[in-house]
């Protein structure tokens, strides 16, 4: 079945350092991919999107590109402050099911 | 924006009270989902929404129950809260099969 892969956490960095969260996923069809992050407390955000091969989601400094080779859609952020810190998931959906399937998230924490 | 909003962000319960959980959104969409969000589990559906008067289980239905008469209004109901449901609970919904997921901010609710 479809499914999604992250890097385990936590993931600790001081600020300004640049952040890779990798995820992969397996899936039948052509999935839409999500980066969603929650804040302590909150429910999900919606961080970006990509909906097709090789398209890049961006948002808040933060992008992730549609890597249908290698199955991947790394978040990435060149210089991260400290109210980055969050839990960020990866989610893929296909028209397959229609449901939204995620990744088991990746806490991040940013020191001063 | 969209906006999605769950009735209570804390509720307390009693083991064997019957439980509803409300959740309204605004912006006329199809779709609509809960889930429950436990520590080391990540997110799991519980039930889902693809139209008025239509649910369909998700991955772990057992213990709980949907409502949705409305378009706009999807309720999950406890029939008899039990402490192993104690958890975060998060209603999304969505517009179409590839799009993503827009999130309440979450009920956490504790059953003593």
């Amino acid at each position: 079945g479809d499914s999604v892969t992250q890097m385990e956490g936590p993931v600790t960095l001081s600020e300004e350092a640049f952040l890779t969260i990798n995820c992969t996923y397996t899936a039948t069809g052509y999935p839409s991919l999500f980066w969603y992050v929650q804040y302590p407390g909150e429910g999900l955000q919606l961080l970006l999107k990509a909906t097709k091969a090789d398209d890049k989601g961006s948002n808040k400094g933060f992008e992730a590109t549609y890597r249908k080779e290698t199955t991947s859609f790394h978040l990435e952020k060149g210089s991260v402050q400290v109210s980055d810190s969050a839990v960020y998931f990866c989610a893929l959906r296909t028209s397959n099911t229609g449901k939204l399937i995620f990744g088991q998230g990746t806490t991040l924490q940013v020191k001063p | 924006d969209v906006k999605v909003t769950q009735s209570s962000r804390y509720l307390v319960k009693r083991t064997g009270e019957k439980v509803f959980l409300e959740c309204v959104q605004d912006m006329d969409h199809e779709n609509m989902f809960w889930y429950r969000q436990d520590p080391g589990l990540g997110l799991r559906l519980i039930y889902f929404s693809y139209d008025v008067k239509m649910k369909e289980k998700g991955d772990i239905p057992e213990g709980y129950s949907v409502s949705r008469e409305k378009k706009e209004r999807f309720s999950l109901i406890l029939e008899s809260a039990s402490t192993n449901q104690t958890s975060m609970y998060l209603c999304a919904s969505s517009p179409g099969q590839l799009y993503g997921y827009t999130f309440g901010s979450g009920t956490r609710l504790t059953v003593v």
